[in-house]
Parts: structure tokens; sequence; C-alpha cells
């Protein structure tokens, strides 16, 4: 059933491994599709984003695939850093603009 | 520095007391809107503006009023509190409509009504 827990899911990382978020969205018209991270007391921050006529697309540590046969989304950071965790939510733009809820990374040093 | 502020950032206030959340961006951007961030339910858009003098609801309105006579600014009135308005807003810019491109998110100002 659906979840109206107060808790995000978490994933737990040790400092210098690779991270997995991953996030499945709902519109099968969203063509446009964004990674966000807030740290805590602060506002959302773009990380990386891509476009739906792409599967890959490559940043700074991060690559965000898409899979639009089963509608999902996945950010991977490479050798993730204690100042990488925050939450992390997707978002997907069929018009406008609709957030996830996100996943709570913590990175253990 | 590009930025989108918000005041103040934590306001405590009781039920039915008129109050004013300000936003002010120094981008020239086009799009503004404000969201409200709850456990469980993630960011919801509360209204939006295109330009100055073109505001909208976003998807929870109620209890909600915002005016853009500025470009630069775009203050959020809640005419009469309620503890259900109790959240962290975020106010927002872009240069162009429906996330299209970054939106800027300001750091948040926390409410509490009592």
């Amino acid at each position: 059933g659906e979840s109206v827990g107060l808790h995000l899911p978490t994933l737990s990382v040790q400092e210098g491994d690779n991270s997995i978020i991953n996030c499945a969205y709902s519109n099968s018209a969203s063509d446009y599709f964004i990674w966000y991270k807030q740290e805590s007391g602060k506002g959302p921050q773009f990380i990386i984003d891509i476009r739906s006529n792409m599967d890959k697309r490559q940043g700074q540590r991060v690559t965000v695939l898409l899979n639009k046969t089963v509608k999902h989304l996945s950010l991977q950071i490479a050798a993730t850093q204690p100042g990488d965790s925050a939450v992390y939510f997707c978002a997907e733009v069929p018009g406008k603009l609709i957030f996830g809820q996100g996943t709570e990374l913590s990175v253990k040093p | 520095e590009a930025q989108v502020t918000q005041n103040p950032r934590y306001l405590i206030t009781v039920t039915g007391k008129k109050l004013t959340v300000t936003c002010s961006q120094n981008m020239n951007h086009e799009y503004m809107s404000w969201y409200r961030q709850d456990p469980g339910l993630g960011l919801r858009q509360i209204y939006y503006s295109m330009n100055v003098e073109v505001t909208d609801k976003g998807d929870v309105p109620e209890g909600y009023k915002v005016s853009r006579k500025e470009k630069r600014n775009f203050p959020l009135i809640l005419e009469s509190p309620s503890p259900n308005q109790t959240s962290l807003y975020f106010c927002a810019s872009s240069p162009e409509v429906a996330g299209r491109e970054t939106q800027y998110f300001g750091p948040g100002t926390r409410l509490l009504v009592l």
C-alpha cells in the first residue's frame, strides 16, 4: 500500500564507494528529468538533468541513467564523499515540475 | 552573487495573524514559484508567476495569496494562518517556465503556526 510514513528511504555508504540512488517516475509524458540535492537547512540545488531522448548523461562525479521502458531514473555518484550527505530527489516534467519524495544519503567516514 | 533570498528564515505565529514571507531574486528571471515541503509529501507547488502581474495557482493554493508587482519580488501572503500551514516554504526562480531551465531555490522559511 501507499506509504505515509515520515521517514525517507535511506542509503548509507562508505566514503569512497559509489552510490546509486533510484527514482521511479509516474508520467509517461515526462520528457525532462532533474536531480536535486538538498542539504540540511538549505534549499534544493540542481545537480544534473536529462532529456527523454537520452538514456545517459554524465557530469562531474555524477551520472544519470534513464530507462523509459520501466519509467526509472537513477543517479550514480562516484567516489562518494562526506559532503555528498544530503537528501536527493528527482523531478519530472510532463509540462510542469513534479518532485519525488527523496532519498537520504548518509556517507560514513 | 546570483541568488534567491527569503525573509524571515524562521517564524512562529498564532492562528489568524496575517503574515507575509518575502522572496527576491537578482537574476532577472521571469518565472518564480512558491513551494511547501512536508514530511512524506515532498515539495508541492503553491503558486507560480510567469512574469510581472501574471500569477496562477499551483497544486495547493488554498489559504495563500501572492503578488508579482515587480520582476524581482514574489511575496507569499497568509491572510489567516492555520496550524496546517506549519511547513517549510521555498521560493524558486528560473529564466523559463515549467523548470525547463534550472530552478534556483531560496534557503527556505520554516513556519510554525500555533
